[in-house]
């Protein structure tokens, strides 16, 4: 069974531009939840999403925003880049709530010069 | 908001070692999950622990949730080269997952 997939692994663009993201959720799973992960630290809660909804987000800007599609698969959008967006964003997906165990994906590492 | 803080930061020990790494909250958790993540990876799921007192062990690792669920361990046993990597706890209740910032273990063979 194929694992939780991201792309593109890496991602350079410059100030003010914009940066898509995407993940492709377990099959089977309903709930995609991203995050940020700066170098070096640990992981800061982004959003989830479930059937089609966004059901939480955490403490950042509007900038950030995704959506999730019918397949679950999802996509998140950061708007005018800064350089401390520079991280690596971690998709996740599990059976719908995060009681259950989150699988990640590799990650996309974005560089914002 | 909540703040779900992990202690130590790093922690250096030589092979065969014993490791803890501490996780606490700052409100009552719900649910707890360890993750490690090895450099270069990405989080892999280890456990959860749901009920007060609960103590699970999955072999050389042993996972503690407190009494009152406002704090959790996981204490590894016999450290080996193959246990170097950062531990995080999170808590997994609401609608969020509140991750700790993780213990990042380094095992000198």
């Amino acid at each position: 069974e194929a694992g939780v997939t991201q792309s593109p692994t890496h991602l350079i663009k410059t100030r003010g531009q914009q940066a898509t993201l995407r993940c492709s959720p377990i099959s089977g799973h309903t709930s995609v939840y991203w995050y940020q992960q700066a170098l070096g630290l640990g992981l800061q809660f982004l959003l989830w999403y479930d059937e089609g909804e966004e059901r939480n987000r955490g403490n950042f800007p509007p900038r950030f925003s995704g959506r999730q599609f019918p397949n679950y698969s999802s996509e998140l959008n950061v708007n005018a880049l800064e350089l401390e967006d520079s991280a690596l964003y971690l998709c996740a997906s599990s059976l719908r709530t995060s009681k259950y165990e989150q699988f990640f994906g590799p990650g996309t590492r974005l560089t914002v010069t | 908001g909540q703040q779900v803080m992990q202690i130590p930061q790093y922690q250096h020990v030589q092979e065969g070692e014993d490791f803890t790494t501490y996780c606490n909250s700052s409100t009552t958790l719900s649910n707890i999950q360890w993750y490690k993540q090895r450099p270069g990876g990405h989080p892999v799921f280890l456990i959860q622990l749901v009920k007060s007192g609960e103590v699970k062990k999955q072999k050389r690792l042993t996972f503690q949730f407190g009494e009152a669920k406002k704090n959790s361990s996981l204490h590894i046993t016999a450290t080996q080269t193959t246990d170097v990597g950062t531990y995080f706890c999170a808590d997994t209740g609401g609608f969020k997952t509140i991750f700790g910032a993780g213990t990042r273990l380094f095992v000198k063979a």
